[in-house]
C-alpha cells in the first residue's frame, strides 16, 4: 500500500558530528516532501521542505536529500548539536492528494554529548 | 513571530461526553488542519478546511467530529461523544499561500483524555 516510512526508529550521534536521518517513501505520485522536528511535549515544528522537480535543497544546517529513482528522502544536520535532539518526520503531500500531509514513522534523534 | 495557539492544552473527559478543542490559526492564514498524534505513534491526519467549508478528511474524522470556523479567528474540532480510543495529542495547523505546499505551522497541542 501507499506508505511513508522510516528506516530507523533511534539515531544517537556525538555532538558536533553530522546527522543523516532517512526515509522512504512508496508513492512514486508524491510531489512535495517535508521534513518537520518534533521536541517533547510540542507540536511538529518545520524545517525544510523540497518539491520533487529537484534532488537537493540546503537550509541553515541541514540539507535535504530527494531520490525519485529509489523513492528516498534524507535529512542531513551539519555539526549536530544538543538542541538537535528530537523526533524527526518526513511527510509527503501527494499530487491529486488535496492538502493533507502524510507523516512517517518517526526517527528520533539523540545527540551525545 | 506569528503562532498557532490551542486550547485547552490538556483535557480529560469521560468516555461519551463532549470535547471541543480550540485553535487559533495565525491571522493572515488561509487553510486549516487538525492532526492527532496517538502516544508514540505518527502524526495522522484529520481533516483540512479552507473558506469556511471541509476540503478533505481522513476515515479517522467520522460524523462523531466536526470542525468550525465561529468568527474571523478561531478553528474548533468538536468530538461529540468521546471513546477511549480518541485519547491523542490534537494539533491544529494552519498554511498561508499556494494550495498542496507552503509551510504548515503547527501549534503546540491539546491532550486529549478520555476515562
Amino acid at each position: 500500500g501507499e506508505s511513508v516510512g522510516l528506516h530507523l526508529p533511534t539515531l544517537s550521534v556525538q555532538e558536533g558530528d553530522n546527522s543523516i536521518i532517512n526515509c522512504a517513501y512508496s508513492n512514486s505520485a508524491s510531489d512535495y516532501f517535508i521534513w518537520y522536528k518534533q521536541e517533547s511535549g510540542k507540536g511538529p515544528q518545520f524545517i525544510i521542505d523540497i518539491r520533487s522537480n529537484m534532488d537537493k535543497r540546503q537550509g541553515q544546517r541541514v540539507t535535504v536529500l530527494l531520490n525519485k529513482t529509489v523513492k528516498h528522502l534524507s535529512l542531513q544536520i551539519a555539526a549536530t548539536q544538543p538542541g538537535d535532539s528530537a523526533v524527526y518526520f518526513c511527510a509527503e503531500n501527494r499530487a491529486g492528494g488535496g492538502n493533507k500531509l502524510t507523516f512517517g514513522t518517526g526517527t528520533q534523534l539523540k545527540v551525545e554529548l | 513571530e506569528p503562532e498557532v495557539t490551542q486550547t485547552p492544552s490538556h483535557q480529560v473527559t469521560q468516555m461519551g461526553q463532549e470535547v471541543i478543542l480550540r485553535c487559533v490559526p495565525i491571522s493572515n492564514h488561509l487553510y486549516f488542519y487538525w492532526y492527532r498524534q496517538i502516544l508514540g505513534q505518527k502524526v495522522e491526519f484529520l481533516v483540512s478546511f479552507y473558506n469556511n467549508e471541509i476540503s478533505e478528511k481522513s476515515e479517522i474524522f467520522d460524523d462523531q467530529f466536526s470542525v468550525e470556523r465561529p468568527d474571523g479567528s478561531n478553528f474548533t474540532l468538536k468530538i461529540r461523544s468521546t471513546k477511549l480510543e480518541d485519547s491523542a495529542m490534537y494539533f491544529c495547523a494552519s498554511r498561508g499561500g499556494q494550495r498542496n505546499t507552503g509551510e504548515l505551522f503547527f501549534g503546540e497541542g491539546s491532550r486529549l483524555t478520555v476515562l
